[in-house]
Parts: structure tokens; sequence; C-alpha cells
């Protein structure tokens, strides 16, 4: 069946840095992405909808220049937290609505752990 | 606004017993809604979705527009069900889901 796999599943690394998170979509194309955020013990936030081949579409109160989305082809899209800093430490999780009228509506990766000294 | 309401962040019962996870929703349009669920070291799937007044794994959820509820019912807790359980929307005619908080399940044998 349809598979989303997000890569890497955790980083860690020092404030300032960036870091790129993956999600692709493993036999089956996607012209769409969400990519949510998770606070522990909290609800998952929707950051913004990757279109391929165009700009992303963010959520209201996401920076936009903070949280790059690029949906460079029609199985990937990769999200870049720059200069992170330890309030970007959270949960993030990527999916792709289903290529047919499957069952599962959405396909979700596994998640990244995002830890920022 | 969109929002989707779970009160309860811990529900516990023993095996056997029914089980009641609410979900409130605030949306002006017609509601498209969901259940989801995430086991232990499992990524997040679709346990049911109201469209398809289905019963998956003995749960049910009857979406009340009139108290913008959608709860999840199962008769009788099974120790497996212990899981992290999110309500969620989906808004106008694209895929975007509005979580819940979340709910978790806790089934105690």
């Amino acid at each position: 069946g349809a598979v989303v796999s997000q890569h890497p599943s955790r980083v860690i690394c020092k404030s300032g840095t960036s870091v790129k998170i993956e999600c692709r979509s493993l036999d089956f194309q996607a012209t769409t992405m969400f990519w949510y955020r998770q606070f522990p013990k909290q609800s998952l936030m929707l950051m913004a909808t990757s279109n391929e081949g165009s700009k992303a579409t963010y959520e209201q109160g996401v920076e936009k220049d903070k949280f790059l989305i690029n949906h460079a082809s029609l199985t990937l899209s990769t999200l870049t937290v720059t200069s992170a800093h330890p309030e970007d430490s959270s949960f993030y999780i990527c999916s792709a609505p289903s290529p047919t009228t499957s069952n599962q509506p959405q396909h979700f990766g596994d998640g990244t752990r995002l830890s920022i000294l | 606004a969109q929002r989707v309401t779970q009160p309860e962040k811990l529900l516990s019962v023993f095996k056997g017993a029914p089980v009641e996870l609410k979900c409130n929703y605030s949306y002006s349009g017609s509601p498209e809604l969901f259940w989801y669920v995430q086991y232990s070291r499992q990524r997040l799937q679709l346990l049911l979705r109201h469209i398809s007044r289905e019963s998956i794994k003995g749960f049910t959820a009857d979406l009340n527009k009139g108290e913008t509820s959608f709860h999840l019912k199962k008769p009788f807790a099974q120790e497996e069900d212990s899981a992290m359980y999110y309500c969620a929307l989906s808004v106008g005619n694209t895929d975007k889901l509005i979580f819940g908080t979340g709910t978790r399940l806790q089934v105690f044998p």
C-alpha cells in the first residue's frame, strides 16, 4: 500500500544550525503534502501545505522564512528549519493525500523529533 | 473558526468496560470528521470516518450536527485499544486536517 517515508527520524543539533527534513511518497505521487508540528502532549498543528511546483501555503502564524518548504518533485517535499533555536524543538510530521479513494485518505510519515541544544 | 475539541487528555478504563472518547467541533461548513489512532511507536493511522458509517475494531462514531459532536464509542474495551486517539476535521474541499488535542486511552487488564 501507499507509504510515506520521513527522514531523519531524529536529529539533535546546536542552536543556529539549519535542519532539513525529507518527506517522500514511496509508491505514489503527491502533488500536495502537509507538514504538522506536535508539541509534547499537544495536538498536531498544521504548519503548511506543500505544493509541487509552486510555493507552499502557510497557516496563520507560521514564519515562512523560518520554515522553508520545497516540493521539488511529485514524491519529495522538504522542510528546512533555518537557524534553529531551542524553541523550535518539536515533533514534525508530514502527510500526503492518498492517490486513490482508499480507506486511508491521508498517509502519515513516522515523524521527525527535532531537538535543538 | 475551525476547531476540534477533545476535553479529556486521559481516559482509563478496565478491560470490558464501555468507552466513549468525546469530540466536539466548530465549523461553519459541512463537516467531514475522522478519528485517527496512534499506537505506541507507530505512525498515525485512520480509524474511521463519519461518511463511511462503519465500525472498525468495534469502534463507532456518529456525527451529531445538532450537538456538533463526533464521539467515539466502543461497548467493550480491550487492552490492545490502549493508544492515543485524535479527532480531526477536514476543511472545505481540501485535504487539510484540523486535529484535536488527543485523548490517551488506557485499558487495564
